[in-house]
Protein backbone atom coordinates (compact mmCIF):
# COMPACT_ATOMS: atom_id res chain seq x y z
CA UNK A 1 0.00 0.00 0.00
CA UNK A 2 0.77 3.38 -0.23
CA UNK A 3 1.93 3.82 -3.77
CA UNK A 4 2.99 7.41 -5.36
CA UNK A 5 3.22 7.39 -9.27
CA UNK A 6 5.41 9.99 -10.74
CA UNK A 7 5.18 10.88 -14.47
CA UNK A 8 6.79 10.95 -16.47
CA UNK A 9 10.19 9.24 -15.21
CA UNK A 10 12.46 11.18 -18.00
CA UNK A 11 12.39 14.09 -20.27
CA UNK A 12 14.53 15.63 -22.26
CA UNK A 13 13.21 18.76 -24.37
CA UNK A 14 14.46 22.21 -25.35
CA UNK A 15 15.40 25.16 -23.57
CA UNK A 16 12.11 27.97 -23.61
CA UNK A 17 9.39 24.91 -23.16
CA UNK A 18 7.02 24.13 -20.23
CA UNK A 19 7.54 20.65 -18.73
CA UNK A 20 4.89 19.36 -16.30
CA UNK A 21 5.76 16.77 -13.95
CA UNK A 22 2.54 14.52 -12.52
CA UNK A 23 2.44 12.87 -8.92
CA UNK A 24 -0.33 10.59 -7.85
CA UNK A 25 -1.11 8.83 -4.42
CA UNK A 26 -2.26 4.99 -6.08
CA UNK A 27 -3.81 3.85 -3.42
CA UNK A 28 -4.31 6.49 -0.64
CA UNK A 29 -6.18 10.45 -0.78
CA UNK A 30 -3.18 12.67 0.34
CA UNK A 31 -4.23 16.72 1.06
CA UNK A 32 -0.51 16.98 1.18
CA UNK A 33 2.34 16.55 -0.70
CA UNK A 34 6.22 17.63 -1.32
CA UNK A 35 7.85 18.40 -4.32
CA UNK A 36 11.76 18.12 -3.88
CA UNK A 37 14.93 18.82 -5.86
CA UNK A 38 17.65 16.41 -6.47
CA UNK A 39 20.82 17.67 -8.08
CA UNK A 40 23.49 14.57 -8.98
CA UNK A 41 24.94 13.82 -6.02
CA UNK A 42 23.24 16.01 -3.56
CA UNK A 43 20.75 15.75 -1.08
CA UNK A 44 16.94 16.47 -1.24
CA UNK A 45 15.70 19.93 -1.01
CA UNK A 46 11.82 20.94 -0.82
CA UNK A 47 11.09 22.98 -3.22
CA UNK A 48 6.96 23.48 -1.84
CA UNK A 49 4.42 21.63 0.00
CA UNK A 50 1.55 21.10 -2.33
CA UNK A 51 -1.77 21.59 -0.36
CA UNK A 52 -5.11 20.34 -1.90
CA UNK A 53 -7.80 23.09 -3.20
CA UNK A 54 -5.48 25.52 -1.56
CA UNK A 55 -1.69 27.76 -2.77
CA UNK A 56 1.31 25.82 -1.99
CA UNK A 57 4.09 26.96 0.04
CA UNK A 58 7.18 27.52 -1.21
CA UNK A 59 10.57 27.23 0.13
CA UNK A 60 12.91 30.61 0.24
CA UNK A 61 14.60 31.21 -2.95
CA UNK A 62 12.40 29.29 -4.97
CA UNK A 63 10.67 30.60 -7.41
CA UNK A 64 6.62 30.39 -7.35
CA UNK A 65 6.20 31.86 -11.00
CA UNK A 66 9.08 29.19 -12.17
CA UNK A 67 7.79 26.56 -10.64
CA UNK A 68 4.17 26.09 -10.81
CA UNK A 69 2.06 24.01 -7.94
CA UNK A 70 -1.58 22.59 -8.77
CA UNK A 71 -3.32 20.13 -5.92
CA UNK A 72 -6.53 19.85 -7.46
CA UNK A 73 -7.23 16.86 -6.25
CA UNK A 74 -6.45 14.62 -3.22
CA UNK A 75 -4.92 12.56 -5.52
CA UNK A 76 -2.84 14.57 -7.94
CA UNK A 77 -0.10 17.12 -7.49
CA UNK A 78 1.68 18.74 -10.35
CA UNK A 79 4.91 20.73 -11.38
CA UNK A 80 4.81 22.55 -13.89
CA UNK A 81 8.13 23.89 -15.01
CA UNK A 82 8.05 27.37 -16.86
CA UNK A 83 10.08 28.60 -19.80
CA UNK A 84 12.78 25.90 -18.75
CA UNK A 85 16.24 26.52 -18.94
CA UNK A 86 19.52 23.84 -18.66
CA UNK A 87 19.90 25.34 -15.23
CA UNK A 88 16.52 23.73 -13.77
CA UNK A 89 17.63 20.22 -15.29
CA UNK A 90 17.60 18.24 -12.31
CA UNK A 91 16.10 15.19 -10.49
CA UNK A 92 12.48 15.98 -9.05
CA UNK A 93 10.82 14.29 -6.49
CA UNK A 94 7.88 14.31 -4.82
CA UNK A 95 6.20 12.92 -1.88
CA UNK A 96 2.46 12.13 -0.60
CA UNK A 97 1.35 11.98 3.27
CA UNK A 98 -1.06 9.18 3.57
CA UNK A 99 -4.16 10.51 4.94
CA UNK A 100 -6.33 13.78 4.94
CA UNK A 101 -6.12 17.06 7.19
CA UNK A 102 -5.09 16.56 10.73
CA UNK A 103 -2.83 13.43 9.15
CA UNK A 104 0.54 14.92 10.70
CA UNK A 105 1.28 11.52 12.22
CA UNK A 106 1.57 9.87 8.84
CA UNK A 107 4.92 9.42 7.46
CA UNK A 108 5.85 10.22 3.82
CA UNK A 109 5.69 8.19 0.62
CA UNK A 110 7.79 8.76 -2.00
CA UNK A 111 7.85 8.44 -5.66
CA UNK A 112 10.11 7.35 -7.79
CA UNK A 113 11.22 10.69 -9.08
CA UNK A 114 11.49 12.33 -12.54
CA UNK A 115 14.81 13.43 -14.23
CA UNK A 116 14.02 16.68 -16.39
CA UNK A 117 16.86 17.41 -19.08
CA UNK A 118 16.99 20.59 -20.68
CA UNK A 119 19.25 21.13 -24.06
CA UNK B 1 15.77 25.18 13.55
CA UNK B 2 16.32 21.75 12.73
CA UNK B 3 19.43 20.07 10.89
CA UNK B 4 20.94 16.95 10.12
CA UNK B 5 24.45 16.33 9.76
CA UNK B 6 25.48 12.77 8.16
CA UNK B 7 29.11 11.96 8.74
CA UNK B 8 30.92 10.44 5.75
CA UNK B 9 29.60 10.82 2.22
CA UNK B 10 30.75 7.46 1.53
CA UNK B 11 31.22 4.17 3.24
CA UNK B 12 32.71 1.33 1.73
CA UNK B 13 32.33 -2.36 3.81
CA UNK B 14 33.34 -5.96 2.56
CA UNK B 15 30.04 -8.24 2.28
CA UNK B 16 29.21 -9.87 6.06
CA UNK B 17 30.97 -6.71 7.69
CA UNK B 18 29.00 -4.45 9.97
CA UNK B 19 27.40 -1.26 8.41
CA UNK B 20 27.44 1.83 10.48
CA UNK B 21 26.02 5.03 9.12
CA UNK B 22 26.23 8.06 10.72
CA UNK B 23 23.87 10.44 11.59
CA UNK B 24 23.26 13.69 14.19
CA UNK B 25 20.84 15.91 14.86
CA UNK B 26 20.18 19.52 15.91
CA UNK B 27 16.28 20.27 17.14
CA UNK B 28 15.56 22.49 19.63
CA UNK B 29 12.40 20.56 20.22
CA UNK B 30 11.59 16.75 20.15
CA UNK B 31 12.57 15.36 16.88
CA UNK B 32 10.99 12.98 14.17
CA UNK B 33 13.87 10.96 12.92
CA UNK B 34 14.31 8.97 9.38
CA UNK B 35 16.20 6.91 7.54
CA UNK B 36 15.83 6.62 3.60
CA UNK B 37 17.20 4.21 1.29
CA UNK B 38 17.49 5.72 -2.37
CA UNK B 39 18.73 3.22 -5.44
CA UNK B 40 20.33 4.79 -8.49
CA UNK B 41 17.35 6.52 -10.36
CA UNK B 42 14.55 6.44 -7.95
CA UNK B 43 12.81 7.90 -5.18
CA UNK B 44 13.76 7.11 -1.86
CA UNK B 45 12.37 4.01 0.30
CA UNK B 46 11.99 4.50 4.11
CA UNK B 47 13.92 1.84 6.32
CA UNK B 48 12.76 2.84 9.50
CA UNK B 49 11.75 6.12 11.76
CA UNK B 50 12.10 6.99 15.10
CA UNK B 51 8.93 8.88 16.56
CA UNK B 52 9.78 8.90 20.44
CA UNK B 53 8.64 5.52 21.29
CA UNK B 54 11.69 2.63 21.44
CA UNK B 55 14.79 4.16 21.26
CA UNK B 56 16.46 1.41 19.49
CA UNK B 57 14.32 0.96 16.03
CA UNK B 58 14.17 -2.05 13.90
CA UNK B 59 13.54 -1.42 10.11
CA UNK B 60 13.54 -3.36 6.91
CA UNK B 61 15.91 -5.37 5.26
CA UNK B 62 17.70 -6.29 8.35
CA UNK B 63 18.39 -2.70 9.65
CA UNK B 64 18.22 -0.57 13.03
CA UNK B 65 18.94 2.40 14.73
CA UNK B 66 19.22 3.82 17.94
CA UNK B 67 17.98 7.27 19.25
CA UNK B 68 20.82 8.70 22.00
CA UNK B 69 19.30 12.09 22.80
CA UNK B 70 22.30 12.43 24.46
CA UNK B 71 24.72 12.22 21.71
CA UNK B 72 21.89 13.54 19.21
CA UNK B 73 22.92 10.61 17.09
CA UNK B 74 20.37 8.27 15.02
CA UNK B 75 22.97 6.07 13.66
CA UNK B 76 22.11 3.44 11.06
CA UNK B 77 23.49 -0.16 11.86
CA UNK B 78 23.28 -3.62 9.93
CA UNK B 79 25.26 -6.49 11.19
CA UNK B 80 26.30 -7.82 7.89
CA UNK B 81 26.28 -6.40 5.05
CA UNK B 82 25.10 -7.61 1.68
CA UNK B 83 25.43 -6.76 -2.10
CA UNK B 84 22.21 -5.18 -2.24
CA UNK B 85 22.85 -2.77 0.35
CA UNK B 86 24.60 -0.63 -2.11
CA UNK B 87 22.81 2.58 -2.16
CA UNK B 88 22.76 6.56 -1.11
CA UNK B 89 21.32 6.30 2.26
CA UNK B 90 20.30 9.57 4.00
CA UNK B 91 18.86 10.80 7.91
CA UNK B 92 16.30 13.11 7.90
CA UNK B 93 14.67 15.19 10.47
CA UNK B 94 11.30 16.67 11.13
CA UNK B 95 9.11 18.54 14.12
CA UNK B 96 5.89 15.46 13.66
CA UNK B 97 6.41 12.22 11.33
CA UNK B 98 4.14 13.93 8.48
CA UNK B 99 6.13 17.06 8.77
CA UNK B 100 8.49 18.69 6.28
CA UNK B 101 11.75 17.27 5.97
CA UNK B 102 14.95 18.29 6.17
CA UNK B 103 17.50 15.69 4.97
CA UNK B 104 21.30 14.97 5.66
CA UNK B 105 23.93 15.02 2.74
CA UNK B 106 23.28 11.41 2.40
CA UNK B 107 26.15 8.86 2.49
CA UNK B 108 27.03 6.06 -0.31
CA UNK B 109 27.54 2.68 0.53
CA UNK B 110 29.72 0.59 -1.41
CA UNK B 111 29.66 -3.12 -0.57
CA UNK B 112 32.45 -5.29 -2.14
CA UNK B 113 32.34 -8.99 -2.25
Amino acid sequence: GAVVSQHPSWVICKSGTSVKIECRSLDFQATTMFWYRQFPKQSLMLMATSNEGSKATYEQGVEKDKFLINHASLTLSTLTVTSAHPEDSSFYICSARVGVRGAGNQPQHFGDGTRLSIL
Amino acid sequence: AQSVTQLGSHVSVSEGALVLLRCNYSSSVPPYLFWYVQYPNQGLQLLLKYTSAATLVKGINGFEAEFKKSETSFHLTKPSAHMSDAAEYFCAVSLYQGGKLIFGQGTELSVKP
